[in-house]
């Protein structure tokens, strides 16, 4: 089985802090992804990554910044935690080409405070 | 541009009678799509998908969902509800298209099994 994992489940963070939230896929998936999870909002993409050392913006990059070194380790980034980035986290990985599905991680919920 | 649209944030339905989640979609072309669940405090988890052929695609716990092309429709469906299939539940679209698999996915639709 695909395994995505998470480094914290539940993340708590003072506004202004760095906050780095790090994914491990074991499937030797090409494509990585940062989804954010709002209510109402469904899943928003903020940044994906299909090789190491390459990233594209999704639809929300604006406040984050993410890196691969890696091809199973993906991390996000916020330089200066916000408030208004209290959510929950997603990761997940797939094979790069064809009508595959997407595999997800349990999430990290963070707080800003 | 691709996106999908759940129109009801939330369904109900008593245990043992049939269920449907709805989700239409606007892509040029033809579509992937996808359902997924997500139980409380967890990741998505894949429940089916279509790609092509066959318009009722059957996946996971039961669960099946038909593509319907004129309508631009992909309802999920079970024919008798469990109180385990209580979850949140999303649609998602890819374009195929495009090579980069990036998924547009569904505001969710949160489904209550009452025993």
């Amino acid at each position: 089985d695909v395994k995505v994992t998470q480094s914290s489940r539940y993340l708590v963070k003072r506004t202004g802090e760095k906050v780095f939230l790090e994914c491990v896929q074991d499937m030797d998936h090409e494509n990585m992804f940062w989804y954010r999870q709002d209510p109402g909002l469904g899943l928003r993409l903020i940044y994906f990554s299909y090789d190491v050392k390459m990233k594209e913006k999704g639809d929300i990059p604006e406040g984050y910044s993410v890196s691969r070194e890696k091809k199973e380790r993906f991390s996000l980034i916020l330089e200066s935690a916000s408030t208004n980035q209290t959510s929950m986290y997603l990761c997940a990985s797939t094979i790069q080409e064809g009508p595959y599905e997407q595999y997800f991680g349990p999430g990290t919920r963070l707080t800003v405070t | 541009a691709q996106s999908v649209a759940q129109p009801e944030d939330q369904v109900n339905v008593a245990e043992g009678n049939p269920l449907t989640v709805k989700c239409t979609y606007s892509v040029s072309g033809n579509p992937y799509l996808f359902w997924y669940v997500q139980y409380p405090n967890r990741g998505l988890q894949f429940l089916l998908k279509y790609i092509t052929g066959d318009n009722l695609v059957k996946g996971s716990y039961g669960f099946e969902a038909e593509f319907n092309k004129s309508q631009t429709s992909f309802h999920l469906k079970k024919p008798s509800a469990l109180v385990s299939d209580s979850a949140l539940y999303f649609c998602a679209v890819r374009n195929p298209r495009y090579n980069n698999n990036d998924m547009r996915f569904g505001a969710g639709t949160r489904l209550t099994v009452k025993p």
